[in-house]
């Protein structure tokens, strides 16, 4: 199972981008990269999921190296409801559980 | 399409009392997850079903246990509740295959055992 390690606080402003890096340094050949992300008292929900080089949706951005040892979740212009916890998942479909680390606390301030 | 639904929403017990954590999902995964959240922390899975008819432990079981009823439903069960059981509970489910679909949450339980 891939360790992660991620910042376990950012701030920012309302309308800059925000970049969270997120290592994973004994990732696996199958292993795929996924972010979740979690407001107060709710649970968490998927944002975004890659393998290799970028990934964009209509809520973010995944960036992945090639040697995929880190990778970084981008929010493009950021608003206060953007305010969250954000989870880096490492995992293939040979593992039985999600494992979600304490992540990265995002506030997000006018 | 409701998703993952959890009750109840919130549960004041007594110590030593004991109660049950229903779940649902109505998206014919096979795979259903117990966690819990303490304040400040990541969440930690208690316990879970890969598939209809198997539970397993997770990081954090002891006090607890499960039933995976049918593919829609898994509860977790507190036998006789303690205050180191206060936390926020979540459910959650997902397919896997090939590979990992997304997971879907449930809106928690907030449990307080006094």
């Amino acid at each position: 199972l891939a360790k992660t390690t991620q910042p376990i606080s950012m701030d920012s402003y309302e309308g800059q981008e925000v970049n969270i890096t997120c290592s994973h340094n004994n990732i696996a050949t199958n292993d795929y990269i996924t972010w979740y992300q979690q407001f107060p008292s709710q649970g968490p929900r998927f944002i975004i999921q890659g393998y290799k080089t970028k990934v964009t949706n209509e809520v973010a951005s995944l960036f992945i190296p090639a040697d995929r040892k880190s990778s970084t979740l981008s929010l493009p212009r950021v608003s206060l409801s953007d305010t969250a916890v954000y989870y880096c998942l490492v995992l293939n479909s040979g593992y039985s559980t999600l494992t979600f680390g304490k992540g990265t606390m995002l506030l997000v301030s006018p | 399409n409701a998703g993952v639904t959890q009750t109840p929403k919130f549960q004041v017990l007594k110590t030593g009392q004991s109660m049950t954590l229903q779940c649902a999902q109505d998206m014919n995964h096979n795979s259903m997850y117990w966690y819990r959240q303490d304040p400040g922390m990541g969440l930690r899975l208690i316990y879970y079903s890969a598939s209809e008819g198997t539970t397993d432990k997770g990081e954090v079981p002891n006090g607890y246990n499960v039933s995976r009823l049918n593919k829609r439903e898994f509860s977790l069960r507190l036998e006789s509740a303690a205050p180191s059981q206060t936390s926020v509970y979540f459910c959650a489910s997902t397919n896997r295959g090939g590979g990992w679909t997304e997971a879907f949450f449930g809106q928690g339980t907030r449990l307080t055992v006094v």
